[in-house]
Protein backbone atom coordinates (compact mmCIF):
# COMPACT_ATOMS: atom_id res chain seq x y z
CA UNK A 1 0.00 0.00 0.00
CA UNK A 2 0.92 3.70 -0.26
CA UNK A 3 3.39 4.90 2.53
CA UNK A 4 4.29 8.92 2.56
CA UNK A 5 7.11 9.93 4.17
CA UNK A 6 6.72 13.87 5.16
CA UNK A 7 10.27 15.51 6.68
CA UNK A 8 11.30 17.28 8.67
CA UNK A 9 8.74 16.80 11.56
CA UNK A 10 9.83 19.88 13.35
CA UNK A 11 10.82 23.53 11.39
CA UNK A 12 12.35 26.62 12.63
CA UNK A 13 12.93 29.54 10.39
CA UNK A 14 13.39 33.54 10.84
CA UNK A 15 10.68 35.85 9.61
CA UNK A 16 11.47 36.67 6.21
CA UNK A 17 13.66 33.26 5.71
CA UNK A 18 12.03 30.28 2.99
CA UNK A 19 10.66 27.22 4.56
CA UNK A 20 11.02 23.35 2.62
CA UNK A 21 8.87 20.77 4.01
CA UNK A 22 9.32 17.58 1.48
CA UNK A 23 6.70 14.54 1.40
CA UNK A 24 7.97 10.93 -0.52
CA UNK A 25 5.15 8.37 -1.70
CA UNK A 26 5.45 5.07 -2.53
CA UNK A 27 3.03 4.22 -4.90
CA UNK A 28 4.18 5.76 -8.54
CA UNK A 29 0.41 5.55 -9.63
CA UNK A 30 -0.55 8.49 -6.79
CA UNK A 31 -2.12 10.94 -9.02
CA UNK A 32 -2.90 14.14 -6.45
CA UNK A 33 -1.17 15.63 -3.84
CA UNK A 34 -2.50 18.09 -1.44
CA UNK A 35 -0.77 19.98 1.16
CA UNK A 36 -3.04 21.16 4.66
CA UNK A 37 -2.07 23.95 7.14
CA UNK A 38 -3.84 22.86 10.61
CA UNK A 39 -3.55 25.80 13.08
CA UNK A 40 -3.46 25.39 17.03
CA UNK A 41 -6.95 24.43 17.72
CA UNK A 42 -8.46 23.97 14.25
CA UNK A 43 -8.94 21.36 11.82
CA UNK A 44 -6.71 21.17 8.50
CA UNK A 45 -7.08 23.78 5.93
CA UNK A 46 -6.36 22.64 2.16
CA UNK A 47 -3.34 25.25 1.13
CA UNK A 48 -2.15 23.98 -2.36
CA UNK A 49 -2.37 21.34 -3.98
CA UNK A 50 -0.62 19.23 -7.23
CA UNK A 51 -2.00 17.00 -9.41
CA UNK A 52 0.43 14.11 -11.17
CA UNK A 53 0.59 15.88 -14.91
CA UNK A 54 1.98 18.96 -13.35
CA UNK A 55 5.15 19.80 -12.21
CA UNK A 56 5.00 23.19 -10.73
CA UNK A 57 2.23 25.20 -8.97
CA UNK A 58 2.54 28.53 -7.34
CA UNK A 59 0.12 30.58 -5.62
CA UNK A 60 1.32 33.75 -4.07
CA UNK A 61 4.14 33.08 -1.33
CA UNK A 62 3.29 28.88 -1.76
CA UNK A 63 4.47 26.29 -3.79
CA UNK A 64 4.53 22.92 -4.62
CA UNK A 65 7.14 21.23 -6.88
CA UNK A 66 6.32 17.41 -8.07
CA UNK A 67 8.94 15.04 -8.74
CA UNK A 68 7.37 11.60 -10.35
CA UNK A 69 10.77 10.05 -11.01
CA UNK A 70 12.34 10.45 -7.72
CA UNK A 71 8.59 10.26 -6.47
CA UNK A 72 8.59 13.37 -4.30
CA UNK A 73 6.73 16.68 -3.78
CA UNK A 74 7.69 19.82 -1.81
CA UNK A 75 6.10 22.53 -0.33
CA UNK A 76 8.11 25.91 -0.39
CA UNK A 77 7.26 29.45 1.21
CA UNK A 78 9.42 32.16 1.16
CA UNK A 79 9.22 35.28 2.88
CA UNK A 80 7.64 33.35 5.87
CA UNK A 81 5.96 35.32 8.49
CA UNK A 82 4.79 34.50 11.95
CA UNK A 83 1.16 33.72 10.94
CA UNK A 84 2.38 31.29 8.67
CA UNK A 85 3.72 28.65 12.24
CA UNK A 86 1.21 25.73 11.62
CA UNK A 87 1.38 22.05 11.04
CA UNK A 88 1.65 21.57 7.81
CA UNK A 89 0.22 17.76 6.67
CA UNK A 90 1.11 16.35 3.13
CA UNK A 91 -1.32 13.88 2.02
CA UNK A 92 -1.53 11.38 -1.42
CA UNK A 93 -3.91 10.20 -3.18
CA UNK A 94 -3.72 6.95 -5.39
CA UNK A 95 -6.25 4.98 -7.41
CA UNK A 96 -10.13 6.03 -8.34
CA UNK A 97 -13.27 5.21 -8.86
CA UNK A 98 -14.29 2.85 -5.73
CA UNK A 99 -10.72 1.80 -5.33
CA UNK A 100 -8.76 4.65 -4.13
CA UNK A 101 -6.29 5.23 -0.93
CA UNK A 102 -5.84 8.74 0.88
CA UNK A 103 -2.93 8.85 2.57
CA UNK A 104 -1.29 11.55 5.21
CA UNK A 105 2.13 12.27 6.13
CA UNK A 106 2.90 12.83 10.02
CA UNK A 107 3.09 16.38 9.54
CA UNK A 108 6.08 19.19 10.19
CA UNK A 109 5.35 21.76 13.00
CA UNK A 110 6.90 25.18 11.12
CA UNK A 111 7.23 27.74 13.87
CA UNK A 112 8.65 31.18 12.26
CA UNK A 113 10.55 33.55 14.60
CA UNK A 114 9.92 37.20 14.43
CA UNK B 1 -15.18 29.64 10.23
CA UNK B 2 -14.60 26.87 7.29
CA UNK B 3 -19.00 26.58 7.25
CA UNK B 4 -18.16 22.84 9.00
CA UNK B 5 -18.98 22.93 12.91
CA UNK B 6 -18.38 19.79 15.64
CA UNK B 7 -19.71 19.24 18.72
CA UNK B 8 -18.91 19.13 21.21
CA UNK B 9 -15.40 20.02 21.46
CA UNK B 10 -14.77 18.15 24.20
CA UNK B 11 -15.22 15.11 25.34
CA UNK B 12 -14.43 12.99 28.10
CA UNK B 13 -16.14 9.30 28.61
CA UNK B 14 -15.67 6.05 30.36
CA UNK B 15 -15.06 2.84 28.45
CA UNK B 16 -18.63 2.03 29.28
CA UNK B 17 -19.98 4.99 28.43
CA UNK B 18 -21.94 5.61 24.81
CA UNK B 19 -21.72 9.29 23.27
CA UNK B 20 -22.50 10.97 20.16
CA UNK B 21 -20.33 13.55 18.27
CA UNK B 22 -22.15 15.78 15.99
CA UNK B 23 -20.89 17.15 12.83
CA UNK B 24 -23.15 20.23 10.92
CA UNK B 25 -22.09 21.32 7.24
CA UNK B 26 -23.52 24.50 5.65
CA UNK B 27 -21.94 24.62 2.34
CA UNK B 28 -24.59 22.83 0.48
CA UNK B 29 -21.91 19.78 0.13
CA UNK B 30 -22.94 16.20 -0.94
CA UNK B 31 -19.80 14.22 0.61
CA UNK B 32 -18.76 14.24 4.99
CA UNK B 33 -16.20 12.91 6.26
CA UNK B 34 -14.95 11.37 9.59
CA UNK B 35 -11.15 11.00 10.09
CA UNK B 36 -9.25 10.23 13.72
CA UNK B 37 -6.14 12.64 14.46
CA UNK B 38 -3.75 10.92 16.52
CA UNK B 39 -0.62 11.86 18.31
CA UNK B 40 2.76 11.45 16.57
CA UNK B 41 0.42 9.23 13.84
CA UNK B 42 -1.13 10.70 10.33
CA UNK B 43 -4.61 11.58 9.82
CA UNK B 44 -6.79 8.74 8.89
CA UNK B 45 -9.77 8.21 7.28
CA UNK B 46 -12.29 6.76 8.71
CA UNK B 47 -15.85 6.85 6.74
CA UNK B 48 -17.16 8.85 3.64
CA UNK B 49 -20.38 9.19 3.02
CA UNK B 50 -21.57 10.69 -0.42
CA UNK B 51 -25.57 11.51 -0.62
CA UNK B 52 -26.35 10.26 2.59
CA UNK B 53 -24.72 6.55 1.22
CA UNK B 54 -21.63 5.13 3.30
CA UNK B 55 -19.21 4.46 0.60
CA UNK B 56 -15.87 3.95 2.83
CA UNK B 57 -15.73 2.48 6.04
CA UNK B 58 -11.47 1.61 6.98
CA UNK B 59 -11.50 -0.98 8.32
CA UNK B 60 -12.53 1.03 11.52
CA UNK B 61 -13.71 -1.50 14.45
CA UNK B 62 -17.09 -1.64 15.01
CA UNK B 63 -17.50 0.66 18.54
CA UNK B 64 -17.61 3.23 16.38
CA UNK B 65 -20.87 4.09 14.28
CA UNK B 66 -21.12 6.64 11.94
CA UNK B 67 -24.94 7.35 10.44
CA UNK B 68 -25.69 10.55 8.29
CA UNK B 69 -29.55 11.45 7.94
CA UNK B 70 -28.84 14.00 5.46
CA UNK B 71 -25.83 15.61 3.35
CA UNK B 72 -25.77 18.41 6.31
CA UNK B 73 -25.63 16.44 9.06
CA UNK B 74 -23.17 13.58 10.08
CA UNK B 75 -23.22 12.01 13.47
CA UNK B 76 -20.36 9.20 15.01
CA UNK B 77 -21.94 7.08 17.73
CA UNK B 78 -19.53 5.84 20.37
CA UNK B 79 -19.67 3.11 22.44
CA UNK B 80 -17.37 0.68 24.81
CA UNK B 81 -14.44 2.49 24.04
CA UNK B 82 -10.60 2.12 24.38
CA UNK B 83 -7.98 4.18 25.73
CA UNK B 84 -6.22 4.11 22.39
CA UNK B 85 -9.41 5.27 20.93
CA UNK B 86 -8.56 9.37 22.30
CA UNK B 87 -7.67 11.12 19.72
CA UNK B 88 -9.13 14.50 18.06
CA UNK B 89 -12.13 13.55 15.69
CA UNK B 90 -12.43 15.92 12.54
CA UNK B 91 -15.27 15.79 10.04
CA UNK B 92 -15.03 17.50 6.89
CA UNK B 93 -17.17 18.31 3.66
CA UNK B 94 -16.77 18.20 -0.01
CA UNK B 95 -18.83 18.97 -2.70
CA UNK B 96 -18.28 15.74 -4.47
CA UNK B 97 -16.73 12.52 -2.53
CA UNK B 98 -13.21 10.69 -2.91
CA UNK B 99 -11.46 10.15 -5.06
CA UNK B 100 -13.07 13.12 -6.30
CA UNK B 101 -10.58 15.76 -5.45
CA UNK B 102 -13.09 18.55 -4.98
CA UNK B 103 -11.37 20.43 -1.32
CA UNK B 104 -12.04 19.19 1.75
CA UNK B 105 -13.49 22.01 4.44
CA UNK B 106 -12.75 20.61 7.83
CA UNK B 107 -14.22 21.37 11.22
CA UNK B 108 -12.22 22.12 14.32
CA UNK B 109 -12.54 18.79 15.84
CA UNK B 110 -14.08 17.01 19.27
CA UNK B 111 -10.57 16.46 21.48
CA UNK B 112 -11.83 13.09 22.74
CA UNK B 113 -9.93 11.39 25.88
CA UNK B 114 -11.23 7.83 26.99
CA UNK B 115 -10.55 6.84 30.62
Amino acid sequence: GENVEQHPSTLSVQEGDSAVIKCTYSDSASNYFPWYKQELGKGPQLIIDIRSNVGEKKDQRIAVTLNKTAKHFSLHITETQPEDSAVYFCAAIVGGGSNYKLTFGKGTLLTVNP
Amino acid sequence: ETGVTQTPRHLVMGMTNKKSLKCEQHLGHNAMYWYKQSAKKPLELMFVYNFKEQTENNSVPSRFSPECPNSSHLFLHLHTLQPEDSALYLCASSQEALPRTDTQYFGPGTRLTVL
